[in-house]
């Protein structure tokens, strides 16, 4: 069974500040990761994604994330914090087990980013 | 290319009305999922099905739930004699043929049981 477990519900940063969203996942085959966005009342846009390429992965408007095998990890990272960047982030894992659960993302519990001025 | 078009947007039913969401995946994918969202719960997978199969319905609730991708037209998802607990964001999201890992969102649709 897979599991996700993101620490801290709500994150709050200043503006221009280091964000880092921590995300730890459990699973008995290797993971396929993904971190997605969402802003009030819209659907998720995705981040970035981890399919057992390199390990430190760039994704869209300026964050990346990086697994950590031995620490089961994939926090995200984003070295200034952007106003807009207030959203509702969720990390999220899924493998394909050759014939059964093929994308099926799990997701948790997501962090709420918060950025002051 | 258009992203993943979901309707309605926003859908009111009172309780033991039937509702229907439709779902019609970005041009050339082949797979779609539905996820609900329930306050304080966060996503949870329903199903997942191709065209004319459901390949997984494990996150599906056993009665007044059920879900269709037929040959031609929308994914449709169907609650028949909804409750209030019912009431969620419902999502769909598609992915390509043999790219089952990379998932498109579309915009949700909300459901409020009066």
């Amino acid at each position: 069974a897979q599991s996700v477990t993101q620490l801290g519900s709500h994150v709050s940063v200043s503006e221009g500040a280091l964000v880092l969203l921590r995300c730890n996942y459990s699973s008995s085959v290797p993971p396929y990761l993904f971190w997605y966005v969402q802003y009030p009342n819209q659907g998720l846009q995705l981040l970035l994604k981890y399919t057992s390429a390199a390990t430190l992965v760039k994704g869209i408007n300026g964050f990346e994330a990086e697994f950590k095998k031995s620490e089961t990890s994939f926090h995200l990272t984003k070295p200034s914090a952007h106003m807009s960047d207030a959203a509702e982030y969720f990390c999220a894992v899924s493998f394909n087990a050759g014939g059964t659960s093929y994308g099926k993302l799990t997701f948790g519990q997501g962090t709420i980013l918060t950025v002051h001025p | 290319n258009a992203g993943v078009m979901q309707n309605p947007r926003h859908l009111v039913r009172r309780r033991g009305q039937e509702a229907r969401l439709r779902c019609s995946p970005m041009k050339g994918h082949s797979h779609v999922y539905w996820y609900r969202q329930l306050p304080e719960e966060g996503l949870k997978f329903m199903v997942y099905l191709q065209k004319e199969n459901i390949i997984d319905e494990s996150g599906m609730p056993k009665e007044r739930f059920s879900a269709e991708f037929p040959k031609e037209g929308p994914s449709i998802l169907r609650i028949q004699q909804v409750v209030r607990g019912d009431s969620a964001a419902y999502f769909c999201a598609s992915s390509p043929p043999r790219t089952y890992n990379e998932q498109f969102f579309g915009p949700g649709t909300r459901l409020t049981v009066l």
